[in-house]
């Protein structure tokens, strides 16, 4: 057990919908990111969120967003979905950042399925 | 993209030792090598990272070579538990912004067996 915590681990939703994918990092860690896992692209960076402040971005799509909460949990809010949107949505938390030698935790993902 | 290169796959014999090798020839002094791994469709999982020195863990061992070009992570007797998808990965020392985060490529497939 990694000590990162998402919910729901499985969605199924139809396409255009809306979803929220929430994620409580281990505690103490300030820093959060989201990886989508799909089967053609590997494990693709997202975005980074660190004690609650947009750390760094990646490939995620505009109709993505994401937040992290005073409490330090973070959300990934999907929209408009598309058939290509299924995918493992994976959350990582690390201490801090900036020092390139801290560990990232990963949660045990959430599988989304868009039909 | 992803700064290294690995095997597609790889097979072991259950108890012997594991060797799995990582080029990565661009490296930079301030970059640490890392290895994750990631069972089925579980979340990637830490096993060991390392800058110059050679580092050993619980999980693994992890030897780099002199000119920091390329690596190799000892998992000194594997289990069938050790089934799964190894990648290798290089991050900045100190970094700020996205330079830092782990970029995965497509990994080494080790598939141990009876």
């Amino acid at each position: 057990d990694s000590g990162v915590t998402q919910t729901p681990k499985h969605l199924i939703t139809a396409t255009g919908q809306r979803v929220t994918l929430r994620c409580s990092p281990r505690s103490g860690d300030l820093s959060v990111y989201w990886y989508q896992q799909s089967l053609d692209q590997g494990l693709q960076f997202l975005i980074q969120y660190y004690n609650g402040e947009e750390r760094a971005k990646g490939n995620i799509l505009e109709r993505f967003s994401a937040q992290q909460f005073p409490d330090l949990h973070s959300e990934l809010n999907l929209s408009s979905l598309e058939l290509g949107d299924s995918a493992l949505y994976f959350c990582a938390s690390s201490v801090a950042v900036g020092q390139g030698n801290e560990k990232l935790f990963f949660g045990s993902g959430t599988q989304l399925s868009v039909l | 993209d992803a700064k290294t290169t690995q095997p597609t796959s790889m097979d072991c014999a259950e108890g012997r030792a594991a060797n799995l090798p990582c080029n990565h020839s661009t490296i930079s002094g301030n970059e640490y090598v890392y290895w994750y791994r990631q069972i089925h469709s579980q979340g990637p999982q830490y096993i060991i990272h390392g800058l110059k020195n050679n580092e050993t863990n619980e999980m693994a061992s992890l030897i780099i070579t002199e000119d920091r070009k390329s690596s190799t992570l000892i998992l000194p007797h594997a289990t069938l538990r050790d089934t799964a998808v190894y990648y290798c990965i290089v991050r900045l020392r100190n970094y700020g912004g996205s330079q830092g985060n782990l970029i995965f490529g497509k990994g080494t497939k080790l598939s141990v067996k009876p």
